[in-house]
């Protein structure tokens, strides 16, 4: 089992160009989340999903969008990319509570 | 809504010795669960140790411990026999279990700030 992949695993916009992040995991997991990663702050929760076809938002969803149309796969997209998005993102999974979220390598993005 | 505070950005230690990280949190919940992830240099997460509130025994992996006080909110980390490849970022996170089936948005996890340890050859 290849876990949870995160594609890609750099990626430089400039502002106002938009991209996708894709997420995949091959556990049968129904819980997926994306977080976003900056200096000092730890882990914070962007959006998440508890099933096919759900989403929900997370502590900072502003400038994010998701789509969860298949249960393997969790997409992350940026409309309109800003330097404040600059970040290390990462996806994780869980099969059901309390279970450990596991968790994607990370993708970091840099926009100037 | 919770906080996870970790109040040492840095610590470091010499190979071989013990140390510990500390953890607080801030919660109204009496039942939850408490977490601990290493980010070494690779920049990915793994797990370390898992806590239930209800339970009142400490949990133990390996040369990793916790010492869980419910009463005073504080979950540390005890490393002991520290290891060059216990180098990382240590997060503690809190998760509220979802204790309704409808009551979506309990899944999520609330990390601290992070601890950086380095192991000292």
């Amino acid at each position: 089992n290849a876990g949870v992949t995160q594609t890609p695993k750099f990626r430089v916009l400039k502002t106002g160009q938009s991209m996708t992040l894709l997420c995949a995991q091959d556990m049968n997991h129904e819980y997926m989340y994306w977080y976003r990663q900056d200096p000092g702050m730890g882990l914070r929760l962007i959006h998440y999903s508890v099933g096919e076809g759900t989403t929900a938002k997370g502590e900072v969803p502003d400038g994010y969008n998701v789509s969860r149309l298949k249960k393997q796969n969790f997409l992350l997209g940026l409309e309109s990319a800003a330097p404040s998005q600059t970040s290390v993102y990462f996806c994780a999974s869980s099969y059901t509570l309390p279970n450990e979220q596991f968790f994607g390598p990370g993708t970091r993005l840099t926009v100037l | 809504a919770q906080t996870v505070t970790q109040s040492q950005p840095e610590m470091s230690v010499q190979e071989a010795e013990t140390v510990t990280l500390s953890c607080t949190y801030d919660t109204s919940e009496n039942n939850y669960y408490l977490f601990w992830y290493k980010q070494p240099p690779s920049r990915q997460m793994i797990l370390v140790i898992r806590q239930e509130a209800y339970k009142q025994q400490n949990a133990t992996e390996n040369r990793f411990s916790v010492n869980f006080q419910k009463a005073a909110k504080s979950f540390s980390l005890k490393i002991s026999d520290s290891q060059l490849g216990d180098t990382a970022m240590y997060f503690c996170a809190f998760m509220k279990p979802r204790l309704i089936i409808s009551n979506f948005g309990n899944e999520k996890l609330t990390f601290g700030t992070g601890t950086r340890l380095t192991i000292i050859p």
